[in-house]
């Protein structure tokens, strides 16, 4: 079975350009979330989404980062624009159950963004 | 607000000797709480979990310990083995569902052969 995937794996921008981060969750998972990481401090939640739909967006840092997942399938997380505090690897996860299991998530591997 | 706190950012530890790592909290509403581990340039991994209902859950080599009245819970590894080297979060879902997860900062175990 394969895991959750990220894509790219690293992505160097200037500051004002536009990022877009992807994920594709375990097969057959409802839940997906999205957590970065910044300068080896706590990793902190993003958003959830179940299938398509927002569950909690709490953790958007501001209006420059758009989350969507059409279909319910991948999800792609963009940056428009991009500012240097945004740097730090973004981990997606999935989670299949609900309950106390939806905090058992599978994560990726993480994409380390660095802005410039 | 850091709601999971881990204090001691790294433990070194020798091989077949006990890893002790710990994890504060500050929200009385935590009722289950988790531990992940995470390898360079891998994600997080979960590892072993514990409801509020209970002060003890083990899984082979790790045991978790919650003490609900102090508000902190351990990782015990017994015996610690080289590859056991790793950053361990300490985890806890609040928020709307149980899919938020808020991570202390993390641990860095080193374990010498």
């Amino acid at each position: 079975e394969a895991g959750v995937t990220q894509f790219p794996s690293h992505s160097v921008i200037e500051k004002g350009q536009t990022v877009t981060l992807r994920c594709d969750p375990i097969s057959g998972h409802d839940n997906l979330y999205w957590y970065r990481r910044v300068m080896g401090k706590e990793i902190k939640f993003l958003l959830h989404f179940v299938k398509e739909s927002k569950q909690d967006e709490s953790g958007m840092p501001n209006n420059r980062f758009l989350a969507e997942r059409t279909g319910g399938t991948y999800s792609t997380l963009k940056v428009q624009p991009a500012e240097l505090e945004d740097s730090g690897v973004y981990f997606c996860a999935s989670s299949q159950d609900s309950g106390f299991y939806a905090s058992e998530q599978f994560f990726g591997p993480g994409t380390r963004l660095t802005v410039l | 607000d850091q709601q999971v706190k881990q204090n001691s950012p790294s433990l070194s530890v020798q091989e077949g000797r006990i890893s002790i790592l710990n994890c504060d909290y500050t929200n009385s509403m935590f009722d289950y709480f988790l531990w992940y581990k995470k390898y360079p340039a891998e994600g997080p991994t979960f590892l072993i979990s514990i409801s509020s209902i209970k002060d003890k859950n083990e899984d082979g080599r790790f045991t978790v310990f919650l003490n609900k009245s102090a508000k902190h819970l351990s990782l015990h590894i017994v015996p610690s083995q080289p590859g056991d080297s790793a950053v361990y979060f300490c985890a806890a879902p609040g928020g709307t569902s149980y899919g938020k997860l808020t991570f202390g900062q993390g641990t860095i175990l080193t374990v010498h052969p």
